[in-house]
C-alpha cells in the first residue's frame, strides 16, 4: 500500500495568481499521477509524472498552465498557473503500487481549490 | 482508447434492499477494473478490483462485482444496503497497453432511504 499526503488540503486564491500543490508518498514509486475533479464531475487525468523526465500531459492540459515537478521518487508538485474561476476544482495526486498487471492506485485526500 | 460508462447517474434504494450499480467498459487490451467510493468531503477509497484472476470479485463492506467479458460489464452489487453506503461510486478501467492510466466513469450517486 501507499500513504499519500497532499498539501494544502484547501485554498482560496485570487484570479491571476498561482498555487503549488505538494504530494508526498511514504514509499518510492515510479509514476505519479495528477487528476482534476471539477464540481459535480468525475476525475480527469491531467498528467503523468515520472522521476527524471518531463511530465506527460493529457489532451487539453498544457505544461504552461499546469507545470509539474518530480525531483525524486517520493515527491511531486503541481502548479496551477494564472488561475481563473474555471480552475476551481479538487486536485488529486495518485500513485500506482504493484506489478504492472496488478497495479492498485492510491489517492491523496485532494486539494480543494476555489478561485475568486 | 479505453472508456467507462456508468449507466445510472443516481440510484436510490431503501435500507436493507439490494444495490446494483451498473458499469460497462471498452478497452483494446485486457483490462483491470476497479470500483472506488467517495464519501462527501472524503478521499477516494478502493472497494474492489479485477485484474484477470477470478471473475467474481469480493470487496470491502459486503460489495462484490462480476467481470463479464462477453458483456463488457463490471456491475457492482451488495445484497443489503446500509445507510453508510450513501456515497458516490466510480467505475474505473486501466490496461497495461495504456500505461496503466486510470479512466474514470462519470460516477453514480447512491442514496439510501431509511
Amino acid at each position: 500500500s501507499a500513504v499519500i499526503s497532499q498539501k494544502p488540503s484547501r485554498d482560496i486564491c485570487q484570479r491571476g495568481t498561482s498555487l503549488t500543490i505538494q504530494c508526498q508518498v511514504d514509499s518510492q514509486v515510479t509514476m505519479m499521477f495528477w487528476y482534476r475533479q471539477q464540481p459535480g464531475q468525475s476525475l480527469t487525468l491531467i498528467a503523468t509524472a515520472n522521476q527524471g523526465s518531463e511530465a506527460t500531459y493529457e489532451s487539453g492540459f498544457v505544461i504552461d498552465k499546469f507545470p509539474i515537478s518530480r525531483p525524486n521518487l517520493t515527491f511531486s508538485t503541481l502548479t496551477v498557473s494564472n488561475m481563473s474561476p474555471e480552475d476551481s476544482s479538487i486536485y488529486l495526486c495518485s500513485v500506482g503500487v504493484g506489478r504492472a498487471t496488478n497495479t492498485e492506485a492510491f489517492f491523496g485526500q485532494g486539494t480543494r481549490l476555489t478561485v475568486v | 482508447a479505453q472508456s467507462v460508462t456508468q449507466l445510472d447517474s443516481h440510484v436510490s434504494v431503501s435500507e436493507g434492499t439490494p444495490v446494483l450499480l451498473r458499469c460497462n467498459y471498452s478497452s483494446s487490451y485486457s483490462p483491470s477494473l476497479f470500483w472506488y467510493v467517495q464519501h462527501p468531503n472524503k478521499g477516494l477509497q478502493l472497494l474492489l478490483k479485477y485484474t484477470s484472476a477470478a471473475t467474481l470479485v469480493k470487496g470491502i463492506n459486503g460489495f462484490e462485482a462480476e467481470f463479464k467479458k462477453s458483456e463488457t460489464s463490471f456491475h457492482l452489487t451488495k445484497p443489503s444496503a446500509h445507510m453508510s453506503d450513501a456515497a458516490e461510486y466510480f467505475c474505473v478501467v486501466s490496461a497495461r497497453g495504456y500505461g496503466n492510466k486510470l479512466v474514470f466513469g462519470a460516477g453514480t450517486i447512491l442514496r439510501v432511504k431509511s
